[in-house]
């Protein structure tokens, strides 16, 4: 089956700009999580959806970041006013949570963020 | 908080040579511990996961054993390939969370 596809895979904005980036999930996936990983590091977490409710966006690092997931499937992760430090590369990935145990998260290829 | 550290890399090695990456971590609780690898251009990918102390978790011939006794989880891999050659990353899940927490990730060049 197809695994999580992220789209656009590369985007490039001016500064103040607003972009917007999908994420297709595993299909029957419950899980799914945002990370933002800069040049040279490792993923950072930023939000958390099971189904459609956001139950953890503690990593979110500011207001301008906002992630939604309204249906329970497709989720968008919009930056408002990009600045040069949100130039990173945005992971999605998805889980098929097992009760009482932490589950396998399946990757995106990622989305790479360049702010002029 | 919660935290994981790796060794620096780049770990440069030739094949067949044993590879250890080293995997250390502050976390509350009993978290599970992973390893994830990125080949050149490809996503993360799971290579290895264990749940509970002493747990060993293997894949494709590398081995990681959960150590609370010294909060590690490193990585080994007897003889390693070209194919092999990746950045590593540890990662750790904290109790109760689903979310990941990672270190900076191990660069591994393996030549022939």
């Amino acid at each position: 089956g197809a695994g999580v596809s992220q789209s656009p895979r590369y985007k490039v904005a001016k500064r103040g700009q607003d972009v917007a980036l999908r994420c297709d999930p595993i299909s029957g996936h419950v899980s799914l999580f945002w990370y933002q990983q800069a040049l040279g590091q490792g993923p950072e977490f930023l939000t958390y959806f099971q189904n459609e409710a956001q139950l953890d966006k503690s990593g979110l690092p500011s207001d301008r970041f906002f992630a939604e997931r309204p249906e329970g499937s497709v989720s968008t992760l919009k930056i408002q006013r990009t600045q040069q430090e949100d130039s990173a590369v945005y992971l999605c990935a998805s889980s098929f949570p097992r009760q009482g145990g932490t589950d396998t998260q399946y990757f995106g290829p990622g989305t790479r963020l360049t702010v002029l | 908080g919660n935290s994981v550290t790796q060794m620096e890399g780049p770990v440069t090695l030739s094949e067949e040579a044993f590879l250890t990456i080293n995997c250390t971590y502050t976390a509350t609780g009993y978290p599970s511990l992973f390893w994830y690898v990125q080949y050149p251009g490809e996503g993360l990918q799971l290579l290895l996961k264990a749940t509970k102390a002493d747990d060993k978790g293997s894949n494709k011939g590398f081995e990681a054993t959960y150590r609370k006794e010294t909060t590690s989880f490193h990585l080994e891999k007897g003889s390693v390939q070209v194919s092999d050659s990746a950045v590593y990353f540890c990662a750790l899940s904290p109790t109760g969370f689903q979310k990941l927490v990672f270190g900076t990730g191990t660069r591994l060049l393996v030549s022939p």
